[in-house]
Parts: C-alpha cells; structure tokens; sequence
C-alpha cells in the first residue's frame, strides 16, 4: 500500500527566502508524481507534474525533483512571496490509475 | 471558460436523505476521478472512470455509487446521509490510457462540494 508523507506539515518564513518541500512515498512503482498547491476553501491547483523517468520539471520560480529509487520529491520555491502562503500537497500516481496524496504542507510566507 | 466543474458548491442535508454531485469536464479527457477530503485537509480517492467504466473503487461504503452517463461527466450519489460523511468532494479529470501505453498527464481539479450532514 502506497503511503505518502510530506515533511514540514507546517513551515513560515520570511518573504524573499528560497525555500524546499519534501515529499516522500513508500512504493516506487509509480507513473508520475504531481505537485498542486491549495488555497484556503478553495480547489487544487496543479504547480508541476514529473513522470517517472523524469528528474525534474521546472515553471517559473518553482523547480521539482524526483528520486524514484529513494522514494522522495522535493519542491523548490525561490524567492518565496505572500501570495505563495498556501497548503502544498504531493500527490503520486501508481498502477491501475490510483493517485495517493501526502498529508500536505500549509505554506505561510511573512511580508 | 471553467474546466471541471460541480454542483452544487455547497451543500447542507439532514441525516438519511438522499443527494447528488454532479460534475462536467470540457477538456475532452477519458478519465475522471472523486476524491474526498476530510476535516484534517487529507485527499483520498474515492473512485476512477475511464470511458464510463470503473476502474477504481476503493474501500468506500455502498451508499456512495458513481455514475458516468458519459466521459464528460462523473456523478456521485450518496443514499442514506451519515455525520460522517460530511466533508468537501472534489472531482477531477486527467487524459490517461490504460494498458502499455499509459499516457501520464495532469490532473484537473474541479472547485470542491462541501457537503455538510446535520
């Protein structure tokens, strides 16, 4: 049974910081892992999607990395702003379609 | 123009009735998915179509039975309401193939459903 765990379940730092997100799951069989960030009372927001043989993907001021032998994502937020203040969750894809998310990470980035 | 989208947003029920989610997606994917997500903020999936066809169920109660009329849609009936099943419902869509050749791309989520069971 895949378990996804995400490390810090909460994290505040200064605006302007780079900072990283952990992510990591127990079974590397997997397809791809994605990462999505989620606003207060609202939906899911895809950030970057990185398929299994992929290492890495970025989009702007976000990178993700992907070891699939350790079982372990990480994403990196350069030069961190209060509008990333958000709760950031992994989620990874394994076979049959099934998608395991993380426990999530709540994000708060201090003016 | 919204790219999955579900009715209602909110939605207040006593215990024991009867209620529906509905969702649509315009992105031409194949497969859709629900999720629930609890007051602890964890997402779990609840159930996968693929061209109307179920390909996950996970180990949710027999009161909840998805129906997808076509690959458009996916909608989630709940029969006999319990407390604990109140939660926000999200539902989403990605492009995927099944067999070999697995096409692995984003997942598309819809604006949630906060179902509330007094």
């Amino acid at each position: 049974k895949q378990e996804v765990t995400q490390i810090p379940a909460a994290l505040s730092v200064p605006e302007g910081e780079n900072l990283v997100l952990n992510c990591s799951f127990t079974d590397s069989a997997i397809y791809n892992l994605q990462w999505f960030r989620q606003d207060p009372g609202k939906g899911l927001t895809s950030l970057l999607l990185i398929q299994s043989s992929q290492r890495e993907q970025t989009s702007g001021r976000l990178n993700a990395s992907l070891d699939k032998s350790s079982g372990r994502s990480t994403l990196y937020i350069a030069a961190s702003q209060p509008g990333d203040s958000a709760t950031y969750l992994c989620a990874v894809k394994g076979g049959y379609q099934k998608v395991t998310f993380g426990t999530g990470t709540k994000l708060q980035v201090i003016p | 123009d919204t790219a999955v989208s579900q009715t209602p947003k909110y939605l207040v029920t006593q215990m024991g009735n009867d209620k529906s989610i509905k969702c649509e997606q315009n992105l031409g994917h194949d497969t859709m998915y629900w999720y629930k997500q609890d007051s602890k903020k964890f997402l779990k999936i609840m159930f996968s179509y693929n061209n109307k066809e179920l390909i996950i169920n996970e180990t949710v109660p027999n009161r909840f039975s998805p129906k997808s009329p076509d690959k458009a849609h996916l909608n989630l009936h709940i029969n006999s309401l319990e407390l604990g099943d109140s939660a926000v419902y999200f539902c989403a869509s990605s492009q995927d193939e099944r067999g070999a050749r697995l096409r692995q791309e984003t997942q598309y989520f819809g604006p949630g459903t906060r179902l509330l069971v007094l």
